[in-house]
């Protein structure tokens, strides 16, 4: 099984910081990783899929990037609306798997 | 509007089954995989298992692999899991999801359904 190990667990930043998750995988996926956002008590958000794509009515500031293996998430001006928790996904075969997840607080 | 409803979790005894049942609306149902994702209280997401358009490919996780079914009834855009053996390591919110298409990322989430497993 493909194992997603993502870091850090926790983040603290402020509003308007530039952060980044990153998630690495254990074995090569291409570019199959999607990039969910979860807010308390809510079903998760998909963000980014494959790898870099935009998904539809996600503000620009947020965007992913590849290198290999190692896959990371960036926003680049923290809003108040972004303080949730963070998970990347791996589709590129069964089974599919998440990675730990990223708690995103306010500094 | 695309929408998923879960339903059918519940308070179950260790050992005991249960079924769930995900109703789709507002897309063509049988023109998508669907998958299954829990989260147990307070912890992380964790795919359960996944299902093709025309059921021939299933997949799932280590953990539930020969006590979870899942199935589908495109008639009635429906996704079923069928959960046996069940155990308090099941105790979560169970998420019905809707992968898309090419790209099979899960672009719609149901709010899920809580199933409890305690005597």
């Amino acid at each position: 099984d493909i194992q997603m190990t993502q870091s850090p667990s926790t983040l603290s930043a402020s509003v308007g910081d530039r952060v980044t998750i990153t998630c690495r995988a254990s074995q090569s996926i291409s570019s199959w990783l999607a990039w969910y956002q979860q807010k308390p008590g809510k079903a998760p958000n998909l963000l980014i899929y494959k790898a870099s794509s935009l998904e539809s009515g996600v503000p620009s500031r947020f965007s992913g990037s590849r290198s290999g293996t190692e896959f990371a998430l960036t926003i680049s001006s923290l809003q108040p609306d972004d303080f949730a928790t963070y998970y990347c996904q791996q589709y590129n075969s069964y089974p599919y798997t998440f990675g730990q997840g990223t708690k995103l607080e306010i500094k | 509007e695309v929408q998923l409803v879960e339903s059918g979790g519940g308070l179950v005894q260790p050992g005991r089954s249960l079924r769930l049942s995900c109703e789709a609306s507002g897309f063509t149902f049988d023109d998508y995989a669907m998958h299954w994702v829990r989260q147990a209280p307070g912890k992380g997401l964790e795919w359960v298992t996944g299902i093709s358009w025309g059921s021939d490919i299933t997949g799932y996780a280590d953990s539930v692999k020969g006590r979870f079914t899942i199935s589908r009834d495109n008639a009635k855009n429906s996704l079923y899991l069928q959960m046996n053996s069940l155990s308090s390591e099941d105790t979560a919110l169970y998420y019905c999801a809707k992968g898309g298409v090419p790209d099979e990322a899960f672009d719609v989430w149901g709010q899920g359904t809580k199933v409890i497993v305690s005597s």
